[in-house]
Formats: structure tokens, C-alpha cells, sequence
């Protein structure tokens, strides 16, 4: 089972930009799996924010998140990032890095990491 | 966007009694191609990631326990918890993968009565 370890606690001002990581288990391989971010906001549901496939980098992201966040990896280091720029209020929630399917976005996501608390506030 | 409903809200079930969670989808999300239903369960526990029960619509991820199975084909499913226990206090959510965006349903919280 791959361990996902998700970077620590931010505190942000509105208009900043965050990055967040999440480490995969040095043994895993990264590159076969597709690898989603989902977020929470406080006491509400889950948001899946987009998809990236670390042997191509192709991303997909969902249209409200559009333009404003970017998923990366580094194959080398097994990690994924997360940046949502331009923050406001509304983006204060826990944000989750998770495993998906081999080769396919369309797949049930199976390993979650612990969840990075990103707060926005003046 | 695919629209994932769910019902109830919450549920208060006494313990060893059966809990039903019903979820809606607002288009098929079964694929005649390889005849699966792109649909999962989570379990969230409180300060938790959610932790994947069934996905397939009906299988049962490793090491979950047999009471938890899921139903349903096309647009309407059921996760049912069989005989609730203690341990089974949290929200859980139904999630298309059929599609991008990804949806969830809006969660339905478990209590014991």
C-alpha cells in the first residue's frame, strides 16, 4: 500500500499563492498511476479540484478550478504538488492528495494522504 | 457535470441494526463497454481522510468488513451496512468516476440511536 505524506499547515493572505506536496513511499512507482486533488472545506463535503498523470504530466482540471491551479510532479523525488494562486476565503479547506487508477483517470481512488489544512485570512 | 444526491442527510440507526444510504446519479454512470458501474463509497471518520469501501458499485475493498455492500445499476445505488456497529459513526459519500469532474454526493452522516 503506497503512503501518501502531504506537507504541513499553511496560513495564507488572500491573493497569495500556495504549494503543496505530497510525497508517495519511495518504493512506489508514480508514474503508473493517475493521482487526483480533492479538497474539504470546513464541515462540507469533497471537491475533486483535478487529475495528473506523472509518465506524461498531463493534467486535467475541473472548470471552476481552471486557470488558477496547477498540478506538477517530480517522478524522480515521488512527489505531487498542488498550487492554487490568486486565494481567497472560500479556498480555506483541507486539501487531499489521492491515488487513482493505472493508466486511467476513470478508476475509483483507492489511497488517500493525510490532508494539508490551507487557511486564508487577512 | 454529473450530479451525485444522496439520501438521507443523516441517519440514526440503533447498533446492530441495518443502515441504507441511497444515491442518485443524474446520469447513467454504467458502461456497457466493460458492464461497470463507475461508482464508489467512501467512509469519512472524524478528522480522516475518507477511506474507500466499494467501488465497481459493488466490490468490496480489501480488509472492509462484509457487512458494508453496495447495490444498484445505472443512475441509483445503495450502500447498506448490514448490522451497525460502533465503529461505523461517520459520513459516508457516494463518488461517480465515470466522467471528469469526478463528483460526490453531499455525504450522509451515520449515528447510533
Amino acid at each position: 500500500q503506497v503512503q501518501l505524506v502531504q506537507s504541513g499547515a499553511e496560513v495564507k493572505k488572500p491573493g497569495a499563492s500556495v504549494k503543496v506536496s505530497c510525497k508517495a513511499s519511495r518504493n512506489s512507482l508514480i508514474t503508473h498511476y493517475y493521482f487526483h486533488w480533492v479538497r474539504q472545506a470546513p464541515g462540507q463535503g469533497l471537491d475533486w479540484m483535478g487529475v495528473i498523470y506523472p509518465n506524461t504530466n498531463s493534467t486535467t482540471y475541473a472548470q471552476k478550478f481552471q486557470g488558477r491551479v496547477t498540478m506538477t510532479s517530480d517522478t524522480s523525488a515521488t512527489t505531487l504538488y498542488l498550487e492554487v494562486r490568486s486565494l481567497r476565503s472560500e479556498d480555506t479547506a483541507l486539501y487531499y492528495c489521492a491515488r487513482g487508477g493505472v493508466g486511467t483517470t476513470y478508476h475509483h481512488i483507492d489511497n488517500w494522504g493525510q490532508g494539508t489544512l490551507v487557511t486564508v485570512s487577512s | 457535470d454529473i450530479v451525485m444526491t444522496q439520501s438521507p442527510d443523516s441517519l440514526t440507526v440503533s447498533l446492530g441494526e441495518r443502515a441504507t444510504i441511497n444515491c442518485k446519479s443524474s446520469q447513467s454512470v454504467f458502461y456497457s463497454s466493460n458492464n461497470n458501474n463507475y461508482l464508489a463509497w467512501y467512509q469519512q471518520k472524524p478528522g480522516q481522510p475518507p477511506k474507500l469501501l466499494i467501488y465497481w458499485a459493488s466490490t468490496r475493498e480489501s480488509g472492509v468488513p462484509d457487512r458494508f455492500s453496495g447495490s444498484g445499476s445505472g443512475t441509483d445505488f445503495t450502500l447498506t451496512i448490514s448490522s451497525l456497529q460502533a465503529e461505523d459513526v461517520a459520513v459516508y459519500y457516494c463518488q461517480q468516476y465515470y466522467n471528469t469532474p469526478l463528483t460526490f454526493g453531499g455525504g450522509t452522516k451515520v449515528e447510533i440511536k
